[in-house]
């Protein structure tokens, strides 16, 4: 069974410091995989995507991600954070084999930055 | 571009009725789109795929009956909710894959619709 882990329900870090959020995917094959921000009571906002190709991956924000194949993770990376990259942070994958184009979401981070 | 929008924004209703929540691509055409419900601070659970002049397929658990879903045309999904109760309460979300831009499975994510059963 496909399945994406973020193994950290929070996230918290000072302004200005580093920040990562977890991700690793458990699949079958090659996945897509997905960054996604959610404020609240907001909708999905797309932050970057791993196609194929170079395994750094800079998506909106300031954010990055990097894929790791034989650790199967896809972290998300931002070196200087702000207090406004407090919210809710998933990870998602979609198998290139699925013609629906599925996808599976890990349970979300948390992240509080704070000034 | 890429736009998704949802509508309404969020409902107030009584025990009893049906909702219709609705959801459009703004600037492309969705070969699939679809349904999520979230509960607060929890991850998005995929309710119902469906494409454009088919029926939804229903994930396992998910009742046809009570989650209505059309999908009339390439830009619109709706979603009824029928004889809502109070446990219906929740944050449904749509998402909607662009035509001629699938080979990713990108999909591109509505605001979302705050449902309250009283």
């Amino acid at each position: 069974a496909q399945s994406v882990a973020q193994p950290e329900d929070q996230v918290n870090v000072a302004e200005g410091n580093p920040l990562t959020v977890k991700c690793t995917y458990s699949v079958s094959g090659n996945p897509y995989l997905f960054w996604y921000v959610q404020y609240p009571n907001r909708g999905l906002q797309f932050l970057l995507k791993y196609i194929t190709g170079d395994n750094l991956v800079k998506g909106s924000y300031g954010f990055e991600a990097e894929f790791n194949k034989s650790q199967t993770s896809f972290h998300l990376k931002k070196p200087s954070a702000l207090v406004s990259d407090s919210a809710l942070y998933f990870c998602a994958a979609s198998m290139t084999t699925d013609s629906w184009g599925k996808f599976q979401f890990g349970a979300g981070t948390q992240v509080v930055v704070t000034p | 571009g890429a736009v998704v929008s949802q509508h309404p924004s969020w409902v107030i209703c009584k025990s009893g009725t049906s909702v219709k929540i609705e959801c459009r691509s703004l600037d492309f055409q969705a070969t699939t789109m679809f349904w999520y419900r979230q509960f607060p601070k929890q991850s998005l659970m995929l309710m119902a795929t469906s494409n454009e002049g088919s029926k939804a397929t229903y994930e396992q658990g998910v009742e046809k009956d009570k989650f209505l879903i059309n999908h009339a045309s390439l830009t619109l999904s709706t979603l009824t909710v029928t004889s809502a109760h109070p446990e219906d309460s929740s944050f449904y979300i749509c998402s909607a894959r662009a035509r001629g831009r699938s080979s990713y499975n990108e999909q591109f994510f509505g605001p979302g619709t705050r449902l309250t059963v009283l």
